[in-house]
């Protein structure tokens, strides 16, 4: 079966502009989960969505925002991106939690010059 | 914030060798669970070890899990080049078993074929 699909792979952006990123997770998969990596703050959480409604939030400005759709596809959004935003944005599914693991996407590499 | 730590940062042995990385973390949890990621790539899910489990194996993989210290081990045995890859240990915390996954830094390990 197919797994959690990132789109797009690799973006180039300029500081100001606004970028939207989407994920495909694993059919049947309702908790979608999005993560921030970059190699100084590590895998820092940004938000999760259950049944199109938002499950957590981490401490992240409100730039970033995201939402999830009734077939379980989940986009985010950074809005006036600053050079600090370059980051590997890496998307996670899972059936529910606590009792199974996630399948991450291979991510987005977003670099924001 | 970071709730799991992994120690050491980086391994580096040979071909054959065991491998062994550490987790501590700071809070009550659910479950942990590791986690390996090869180079800029999406994370692939390990093994889940739950809150009520001392050790758990999985092929060359075992993971031990001591909540009175609030640490956990995850050993490989046998390491083959391609073993290399970046460690993270991940939580589950809190008593309703919705919050996010933390993850830790990450352990960077090399095998030398």
């Amino acid at each position: 079966k197919a797994g959690v699909t990132q789109t797009p792979r690799y973006l180039i952006k300029t500081r100001g502009q606004q970028v939207t990123l989407s994920c495909s997770p694993i059919s049947g998969h309702r908790s979608v989960s999005w993560y921030q990596q970059t190699p100084g703050q590590g895998l820092q959480f940004l938000f999760e969505y259950f049944s199109e409604t938002q499950r957590n939030k981490g401490n992240f400005p409100g730039r970033f925002s995201g939402r999830q759709f009734s077939n379980s596809r989940s986009e985010m959004n950074v809005s006036t991106l600053e050079l600090g935003d370059s980051a590997l944005y890496l998307c996670a599914s899972s059936l529910e939690r606590p009792s199974y693991g996630y399948t991450f996407g291979s991510g987005t590499r977003l670099t924001v010059v | 914030s970071q709730q799991g730590e992994e120690d050491p940062q980086a391994l580096s042995i040979q071909e054959g060798e065991n491998a062994t990385m550490n987790c501590s973390y700071k809070t009550s949890i659910n479950n942990l669970q590791w986690y390996r990621q090869n180079s800029g790539r999406g994370l692939v899910h390990l093994i889940l070890i739950r809150s009520n489990e001392r050790e758990k194996h999985s092929g060359r993989l075992r993971v031990t899990l001591d909540t009175s210290k609030k640490s956990s081990s995850l050993l490989i045995t046998a390491s083959r080049a391609a073993d290399t890859a970046s460690y993270f240990c991940a939580t589950d915390a809190g008593n309703s078993g919705n919050t996010p996954l933390v993850f830790g830094k990450g352990t960077r390990l090399s095998v030398i074929a």
